[in-house]
């Protein structure tokens, strides 16, 4: 399948300092990136929807000044967590969907990166 | 998107096959069905996706009942590594994006 890498993978901060997570589509142009987010026994819930060039959109609930997201180029798309808290500690997990070099509708997922803010 | 209904838990001999049931009874015509599966601490994977014929890949194979209305994925040939969250998921094409429900966690022994 299609690769999208995260990095880091793992990141421990302070609370209130800011963390930025990439995400990057390896062997294929994603026209639309996703940042999702996954606590302990739960399931995937949708943060934000990105197309290249284009602002984010955010889901409901979710602040977009708190989750920076920049999809400046069609292969990268980064998350920063601004002020982290210990609430923010969770499993970001980025996903990108492409138009050029693979099927346009399959979405494919990062490896994720564990955050967790002291 | 539609929405599906899967079992929370299936177990599965090492060997055997293993065949996870989805029901997406609302399913309208132009969605499609994706199945993805989450390794524990791992992005989810993607694994097969179908509109209405049958489908096999590497990995899997997905029978679409004619209806529409359920589908069943199969491993053939279930291992360890094969243990996972497995989610039956019902997509536009076009612009929608995957809602990931609770999905049935797949344990295989040996």
């Amino acid at each position: 399948g299609a690769v999208v890498s995260q990095h880091p993978s793992r990141v421990i901060c302070k609370s209130g300092t800011s963390v930025k997570i990439e995400c990057r589509s390896l062997d294929f142009q994603a026209t639309t990136m996703f940042w999702y987010r996954q606590f302990p026994k739960q399931s995937l819930m949708l943060m934000a929807t990105s197309n290249e060039g284009s602002k984010a959109t955010y889901e409901q609930g979710v602040e977009k000044d708190k989750f920076l997201i920049n999809h400046a180029s069609l292969t990268l798309s980064t998350l920063t967590v601004t002020s982290a808290h210990p609430e923010d500690s969770s499993f970001y997990i980025c996903s990108a969907r492409g138009g050029i070099g693979r099927d346009t509708d399959t979405q494919y997922f990062g490896p994720g990166t564990r955050l967790t803010v002291l | 998107d539609a929405k599906t209904t899967q079992p929370p838990s299936m177990d599965c001999a090492e060997g055997r096959a293993a065949n996870l049931p989805c029901n997406h009874s609302t399913i309208s015509g132009n969605e499609y069905v994706y199945w993805y599966r989450q390794i524990h601490s791992q992005g989810p994977q993607y694994i097969i996706h179908g509109l209405k014929n049958n489908e096999t890949n590497e990995m899997a194979s997905l029978i679409i009942t004619e209806d529409r209305k359920s589908s069943t994925l199969i491993l053939p040939h279930a291992t360890l590594r094969d243990t996972a969250v497995y989610y039956c998921i019902v997509r536009n094409s076009g612009y929608s994006t995957l809602t990931f429900g609770k999905g049935t966690m797949l344990l295989v022994s040996p």
